[in-house]
């Protein structure tokens, strides 16, 4: 089993509706979430933190997090083809972070 | 500004030959990190440091050097030894404790002449 698992995609939604994605981890002692987006051929950029069970919302942006399913998702309302970009899900223990293999969102026109 | 600056942007390794990637932070940060990309992949750890003069091997340490002689700096040199190094390299840093996550530099994308 991988750590952080993430489906891979490509997910595609058409402008201005809901992206939902999803990732679950192995580790029970994580205890913060974050969501990068990582456009084509740049360096991943942080867009959520979370750190206790429940909703998070910021702008566009709500980060969902259920340690007792060891699940994190986050959701974009109104998508836009900006956010057309890979989304990586990371779990911190300790130390060190862990990185899904991200989800692939093309937002169409 | 405050950040994290890798250099050089792109880079080309011969056979044989030893390469070193910089990663410099003013961000004051006490972690710092490297990954590597491959397309289509998640990141992977190469070695981590949480202070000076100290670090740790992460899960692919193997044909990578590194040194952390003062807080702003963590180079890392790829090693002849290794054989696959044709990647997308990303240093990161943090303010240590768990809760913090980590930013990234620009990147270097590394290939073989």
């Amino acid at each position: 089993q991988k750590e952080v698992e993430q489906n891979s995609g490509p997910l595609s939604v058409p402008e201005g509706a809901i992206a939902s994605l999803n990732c679950t981890y192995s580790d029970r002692g994580s205890q913060s979430f974050f969501w990068y987006r990582q456009y084509s051929g740049k360096s991943p950029e942080l867009i959520m933190s979370i750190y206790s069970n429940g909703d998070k919302e910021d702008g566009r942006f709500t980060a969902q997090l259920n340690k007792a399913s060891q699940y994190v998702s986050l959701l974009i309302r109104d998508s836009q083809p900006s956010d057309s970009a890979t989304y990586l899900c990371a779990v911190n223990r300790r130390h060190d972070m862990r990185f899904g293999a991200g989800t692939r969102l093309t937002v169409k026109p | 500004d405050g950040g994290i600056t890798q250099s050089p942007k792109y880079l080309f390794r011969k056979e044989g030959q030893n390469v070193t990637l910089s990663c410099e932070q003013n961000l004051n940060h006490d972690a710092m990190y490297w990954y590597r990309q491959d397309p289509g992949q998640g990141l992977r750890l190469i070695y981590y440091s949480q202070i000076v003069n100290d670090f740790q091997k992460g899960d692919i340490a193997e044909g990578y050097s590194v040194s952390r002689e003062k807080k702003e700096s963590f180079p890392l040199t790829v090693t002849s030894a290794q054989k696959n190094p044709t990647a997308f390299y990303l240093c990161a840093s943090s303010g240590g404790t768990e809760n913090q996550p980590q930013h990234f530099g620009d990147g270097t994308r590394l290939s073989i002449l």
